[in-house]
């Protein structure tokens, strides 16, 4: 079947500390994995993303490392910051083009 | 800037009543997503569509909702009868089109069925 799980469902550190929130996928199609970010009453925004020709991606304080063989990527945030503190959810295409999310993490972080 | 439009932004309806979402997709995208968000939980498919035909629509309830694409800049999402059990935020998504490219969403639907 088609599915995304992701984990921890919450997740809170201090200010300065590294967060981490892992995600499975059950497609061995999957080629494309975006990792978007929810402020309270916002949309969804995209913060980064990895294609499955790479193993990692960074951009500043985020990076995302994939392992194909597993099924399974992850998000890092370093040097988090209050700001940080939102819903993450991970998403992966399946083979039928359709984009399945994971079920959210909600990072707290604590100044 | 381009960006994903959703009318209404809010809507209060009461049980029974038709409810119609609507959505602007970015110029030149061809594929729509309409996801569901219930406080602040997952994102859940309702239905997809790519250069206007629908492609998967086995999220959504087929006895009250449905989803069309009139033309290529308008989708929508029509709700009849509406219950309360349908209050959420409806997201309308666009995207370039296949598999492996990023989507973005419209700012959000936010219906309260009383």
């Amino acid at each position: 079947g088609e599915n995304v799980e992701q984990h921890p469902s919450t997740l809170s550190v201090q200010e300065g500390d590294s967060a981490v929130i892992k995600c499975t996928y059950s497609d061995s199609a999957s080629n494309y994995f975006p990792w978007y970010k929810q402020e309270l009453g916002k949309r969804p925004q995209l913060i980064i993303d990895i294609r499955s020709n790479v193993g990692e991606k960074k951009d500043q304080r985020i990076a995302v490392t994939l392992n194909k063989t597993a099924k399974h990527f992850s998000l890092h945030i370093t040097e988090t910051q209050p700001e940080d503190s939102a819903v993450y959810f991970c998403a992966a295409y399946n083979q039928g083009g359709k984009l399945i999310f994971g079920q959210g993490t909600e990072l707290s972080v604590k100044p | 800037d381009a960006r994903v439009t959703q009318t209404p932004r809010h809507k209060v309806t009461e049980m029974g009543q038709e409810v119609t979402m609507r959505c602007q997709p970015i110029l030149g995208h061809n594929t729509v997503f309409w996801y569901r968000q219930t406080m602040m939980q997952g994102l859940e498919l309702l239905a997809y569509f790519r250069n206007r035909a629908p492609l998967d629509d086995s999220g959504m309830p087929k006895d009250r909702f449905s989803a069309e694409m009139p033309d290529a800049t308008l989708a929508t999402l029509k709700i009849q009868p509406s219950e309360p059990r349908d209050s959420a935020v409806y997201f309308c998504a666009s995207g370039p089109g296949g598999s492996g490219n990023t989507i973005y969403f419209g700012e959000g639907s936010w219906l309260t069925v009383v």
